[in-house]
């Protein structure tokens, strides 16, 4: 079946510093991808469609100076968290659609950002 | 825009017993709707999608669930739960396919012996 991928799986940072999540699928090509954003107990919340080759599309109160987001190829999309402060501190998660026909949504394991 | 209401944020059962999953909708035409699982330091996994046609739906895991426009409602049930279905349980709704898709805000789902 299809897999997506995220490296890493968990991270820890310095407040100032940048992170880069990477969004690999591994068994097919996704033109386009999104990353979500997921607080403790609550829902994903849709921050960007990333599309490869295309700048991202950003969902109204995401900063997109903030969370860059990188579509380099078909099976590999990027989110770098800028100068990350405490508050980015969340579950991201990022999902591949599937070009083959059926453009189903395959997830990624999650990546757990903690800004010290 | 669309929305989706999962009015039970932590529901327990016990192993054997049924199980329905609440959801309600919102959306201006005909909705896509998923059901996704999350268990703990995994990601999603997809257990049914309702696009069209025969609105009971069956999905993995032994689960389905039912499309009711009248209701505006996408309920998930399962006739027996199993321990290794304790969970969180996500409704969602796509516009245009997976061009966006906006998630519930889950039911935690715990099974007791």
């Amino acid at each position: 079946g299809a897999v997506v991928s995220q490296h890493p799986s968990w991270v820890i940072c310095k407040s100032g510093t940048s992170v880069k999540i990477e969004c690999r699928s591994l068994d097919f090509q996704a033109t386009t991808m999104f990353w979500y954003r997921q607080f403790p107990k609550q829902s994903l919340m849709l921050m960007a469609t990333s599309n490869e080759g295309s700048k991202a599309t950003y969902e109204q109160g995401v900063e997109k100076d903030k969370f860059l987001i990188n579509h380099a190829s078909l099976t590999l999309s990027t989110l770098t968290v800028t100068s990350a402060h405490p508050e980015d501190s969340s579950f991201y998660i990022c999902s591949a659609r599937d070009d083959r026909g059926n453009y189903e949504q395959y997830f990624g394991p999650g990546t757990r950002l903690t800004v010290t | 825009a669309q929305s989706v209401t999962q009015p039970d944020i932590h529901i327990t059962v016990s192993e054997g017993a049924s199980l329905e999953l609440r959801c309600n909708y919102s959306y201006g035409a005909t909705p896509y709707l998923f059901w996704y699982v999350q268990s703990p330091g995994q990601g999603l996994q997809l257990l049914l999608k309702y696009f069209s046609g025969d609105t009971l739906v069956q999905g993995i895991k032994g689960f389905e669930a039912e499309f009711k426009r009248s209701q505006s409602s996408f309920n998930l049930r399962k006739p027996s739960v199993h321990w290794s279905d304790a969970a969180e349980y996500f409704c969602a709704v796509g516009a245009g396919g997976y061009q966006k898709v906006t998630f519930g805000t889950g039911t935690k789902l715990q099974v007791i012996p």
